[in-house]
This record gives structure tokens, C-alpha cells and sequence, in this order.
């Protein structure tokens, strides 16, 4: 089983829905991460959280949302779906030192027609 | 404000051949971390290697190396012996040591290897 499971895989929806996409992981970490992927823009942070009480807002959050359920579990909404939102979601989580790597989930290909 | 720039959007390199992948770097803080992450066209996202501010020597992991300039603020990565696999996207990322912790991420060079 993979340490960090994103669901859905693929999802497509229509403007103005809205739409959560779910992120759980085994690796026993605080940390977790949502990032967005667009061609010629690489990877980009949307919401960060540090621990279930600690959440901060990315380089990119308007128009987003999100809820840490638990330690394993960090979920990404979008309120109001809009077409240019349309972008592979990375959820990805991290130990706490410097020289800890980003473990990433498999993304989430979201198409908002 | 951290960031990462990466300059070539796509390369080309002939299979067996060296390549290096640019990425600067622009910081305040002492302490950080640098990565470089592969993302083939399956989408997954690959760690390959890993520098500290602090390490006196170059990262090495098999076939990747990071040639780490500091006073340049640079951190190539260096694929030798290049093989059809290589051919993906690649990422370098930086993550602060101090303040938010956070990661971020240049915007890619596509690589492509030709046989």
C-alpha cells in the first residue's frame, strides 16, 4: 500500500461544484502539503499544515480550502469549482529536519469544465 | 523571499551522455536543504538527491550528482551516462531551515534522451 493515498485519481467536474479531494498517509508524519501543477509553473503550494492545529495558507490559496482531520489525514476543497483550476493536485508529507524529503501521493488529475 | 529558478524549460542529450540540469537558488537563511525531484510521464513524483547548506562535499546518489555552488547560489544536477529512463521532468526544490519550513519548486526542465 502506498504511504501517501490520494483519492480520486481523476476527476472532472463542472464550473461552480464544489469538490473535495482526500489525502491520507501512513508515514506517521506531521507534516502534510497541498501543491498544484501547472505546465511552465512547476509546483506550487496551496495550503500547508504542521500538526492538526496548524494550518497556513500557501503562495496560492484563494479559491481553496482545507480540513486536518487527523494526523494522517489532510482534505482539499474547492468551494466553487472554476475552469482554471483545472490542475494535477499533489499531496505530499514531511519529517521534520532539514534534510527530510517530500513524500508525495500518486496527484489528482482535476478538470473543471 | 525563497526561490528557484530553473532556465531550460527542455534538453535534449544523446543516450550515454553526461547532462546538467540548472537551478539557482535565492535565500536569506543560512540553513537549507536542496532536492531534486524526477517526474516521469506517469505523473509520480521521484526523489533523487539531497544537499545541505552545510555539506562540505557534493550530494552523489548512483548515476545523479549536485554540483553545489553556494557562493553561486547554484545547485546543478548532473545525470552521467544518461539511459532512455532519464527522460522525464525534473524538478529542483529548497527548503528553508528556519522560519516556515516550507518547500518550494522551480518550475521543471523537460529532458529528453535520445537513442
Amino acid at each position: 500500500d502506498a504511504d501517501v493515498t490520494q483519492t480520486p485519481r481523476n476527476r472532472i467536474t463542472k464550473t461552480g461544484k464544489r469538490i473535495m479531494l482526500e489525502c491520507s498517509q501512513t508515514k506517521g508524519h506531521d507534516r502534510m502539503y497541498w501543491y498544484r501543477q501547472d505546465p511552465g509553473l512547476g509546483l506550487r503550494l496551496i495550503y500547508y499544515s504542521f500538526d492538526v492545529k496548524d494550518i497556513n495558507k500557501g503562495e496560492i490559496s484563494d479559491g481553496y480550502s482545507v480540513s486536518r482531520q487527523a494526523q494522517a489525514k489532510f482534505s482539499l476543497s474547492l468551494e466553487s469549482a472554476i475552469p482554471n483550476q483545472t490542475a494535477l493536485y499533489f499531496c505530499a508529507t514531511s519529517d521534520a529536519g532539514l534534510n527530510e524529503k517530500l513524500f508525495f501521493g500518486s496527484g489528482t488529475q482535476l478538470s473543471v469544465l | 523571499a525563497q526561490k528557484i529558478t530553473q532556465t531550460q524549460p527542455g534538453m535534449f542529450v544523446q543516450e550515454k551522455e553526461a547532462v546538467t540540469l540548472d537551478c539557482t537558488y535565492d535565500t536569506s537563511d543560512p540553513s537549507y536543504g536542496l532536492f531534486w525531484y524526477k517526474q516521469p510521464s506517469s505523473g509520480e513524483m521521484i526523489f533523487l538527491i539531497y544537499q545541505g547548506s552545510y555539506d562540505q562535499q557534493n550530494a552523489t546518489e548512483g548515476r545523479y550528482s549536485l554540483n553545489f555552488q553556494k557562493a553561486r547560489k547554484s545547485a546543478n544536477l548532473v545525470i552521467s551516462a544518461s539511459q532512455l529512463g532519464d527522460s522525464a521532468m525534473y524538478f529542483c526544490a529548497m527548503r528553508e531551515g528556519s522560519g516556515t519550513y516550507k518547500y518550494i519548486f522551480g518550475t521543471g526542465t523537460r529532458l529528453k534522451v535520445l537513442a
